[in-house]
């Protein structure tokens, strides 16, 4: 069974540019969340997709955005990067089958640096 | 959502066993305790999940008293690659649901 696999690993991004980052769901499941991590803070809900559609998000602004795809991979696009976007953004994929916390895996991440 | 508090930080040595307490006190009918542990420039992974009583696995247990608004993750006999922030985690068990994560619990293991 393959876990979560996000690409790239490390990004350097400059103010005002946009940038898109790729996550592929573990075998099976067909949601798929994003998660951001500032340092010292644990991670903070983006927003979720089942089925191709958004079905969930956290505070955060609307140039967060994101696609899940027939395969169920997905992308995060943020636009207008700011500083305080530096961060590790992690993807989760899970099933849709109501059970608490449990059954969510989480890639390793992306580290996003906005100079 | 209810909120959870946990300590900050806790120290332990090698061998040893840590218990971590979390205080949920809003935690409603349809929600789960669940915990999760983080390493570094890593994503974070599942440890347990539980309703009510005791529940063990092979790497934690997790105790939760009757009223449920706290409970415990016991880790046996701690190694240094136990070293991580834990996170403890209410989380409903219907419907669209999203982790709510806190500042989690560092724990340092020493030899």
């Amino acid at each position: 069974e393959t876990g979560v696999t996000q690409s790239p690993t490390h990004l350097i991004k400059t103010r005002g540019q946009q940038v898109t980052l790729r996550c592929s769901s573990q075998s099976g499941h067909n949601t798929v969340s994003w998660y951001q991590q500032a340092l010292g803070q644990g991670p903070q809900f983006i927003f979720q997709y089942y089925r191709e559609e958004e079905n969930g998000r956290g505070n955060f602004p609307p140039r967060f955005s994101g696609l899940q795809f027939p395969n169920y991979s997905s992308e995060l696009n943020v636009n207008a990067l700011e500083l305080d976007d530096s961060a590790l953004y992690l993807c989760a994929s899970s099933l849709v089958a109501g059970k608490g916390g449990y059954g969510y895996t989480f890639g390793s991440g992306t580290r996003l640096t906005v100079v | 959502l209810a909120k959870t508090t946990q300590p900050i930080s806790m120290d332990s040595y090698e061998g040893q066993e840590v218990n971590i307490t979390c205080s949920h006190n809003n935690i409603a009918t349809n929600d789960y305790i669940t915990w999760y542990q983080q390493f570094p420039s890593q994503g974070p992974r599942f440890i347990i999940q539980g309703y009510k009583t005791k529940v063990t696995n092979e790497v934690a247990s997790l105790f939760i008293p009757a009223d449920r608004k706290s409970s415990t993750l016991s880790l046996p006999r701690v190694s240094l690659s136990d070293t991580a922030v834990y996170y403890c985690l209410v989380v409903m068990n219907t419907g669209f649901q999203k982790l709510v994560f806190g500042t989690g619990t560092r724990l340092l293991v020493s030899p």
